[in-house]
């Protein structure tokens, strides 16, 4: 199982406010980072698929970047808007299998 | 769009029933997963499957099994229903390259409850 370390736990933010969070994970043997956001009553849903070091990913105002030497991603939201209210997975690609090792998620709380 | 559906929303069941979680993906996927999500504890990986026939224990695979007889379809069996399998359980899927770098498909969940 690997050691994956989300920060902040739960986040409360402004509508406009912009925002980031930390994914920590173990740099050796890294394939592959997900990231994913989950509404309440809904499905998880990818937001994007990392591999390579220094990647930034970005759609509309959520973008990510990764830095696998050191072990971590940053998830930054630009002008939180209520909407984006939600918990944020992230997961690298374990080296076994095809399983994913889920962090315990950033819950996001944006109010207007 | 892939569509990837649980059999139940909510689900009741008492102690020591059998209990049979079905999953189904439309996509042909070959890759498939079941987690259970608590809180404070995060999605945490129970079997996954990587082919028909197929299947690989997760973190926490006492006290379930699965079956895979059908490719589209997927299903968690809880042998004897206890207490602390009380959870969210959710369904995945992934395409078949199985590199890590497909995103995976989740279903909306099914919500059981052991008395």
């Amino acid at each position: 199982i690997l050691n994956v370390e989300q920060s902040p736990q739960s986040l409360h933010v402004q509508e406009g406010d912009s925002t980031n969070f930390t994914c920590s994970f173990p740099s050796s043997n890294f394939y592959a980072l997900h990231w994913y956001r989950w509404e309440t009553a809904k499905s998880p849903e990818a937001l994007f698929v990392m591999t390579l070091n220094g990647d930034e990913k970005k759609k509309g105002r959520i973008s990510a970047t990764l830095n696998t030497k050191e072990g971590y991603s940053y998830l930054y939201i630009k002008g939180s808007q209520p909407e984006d209210s939600a918990t944020y997975l992230c997961a690298p690609y374990r080296n076994s299998g095809y399983a994913l090792n889920f962090g315990k998620g950033t819950s996001l709380l944006v109010t207007p | 769009d892939v569509k990837v559906t649980q059999s139940s929303r909510y689900l009741v069941k008492r102690t020591g029933e059998k209990v049979f979680l079905e999953c189904v993906q439309d996509m042909d996927h070959e890759n498939m997963f079941w987690y259970r999500q608590d809180p404070g504890l995060g999605l945490r990986l129970i079997y996954f499957s990587y082919d028909v026939k197929m299947k690989e224990k997760g973190d926490i695979p006492e006290g379930y099994s699965v079956s895979r007889e059908k490719k589209e379809r997927f299903s968690l069996i809880l042998e004897s229903a206890s207490t602390n399998q009380t959870s969210m359980y959710l369904c995945a899927s992934m395409p078949p390259s199985g590199t890590g770098y497909n995103e995976q498909f989740f279903g909306p969940g099914t919500r059981l409850t052991v008395l």
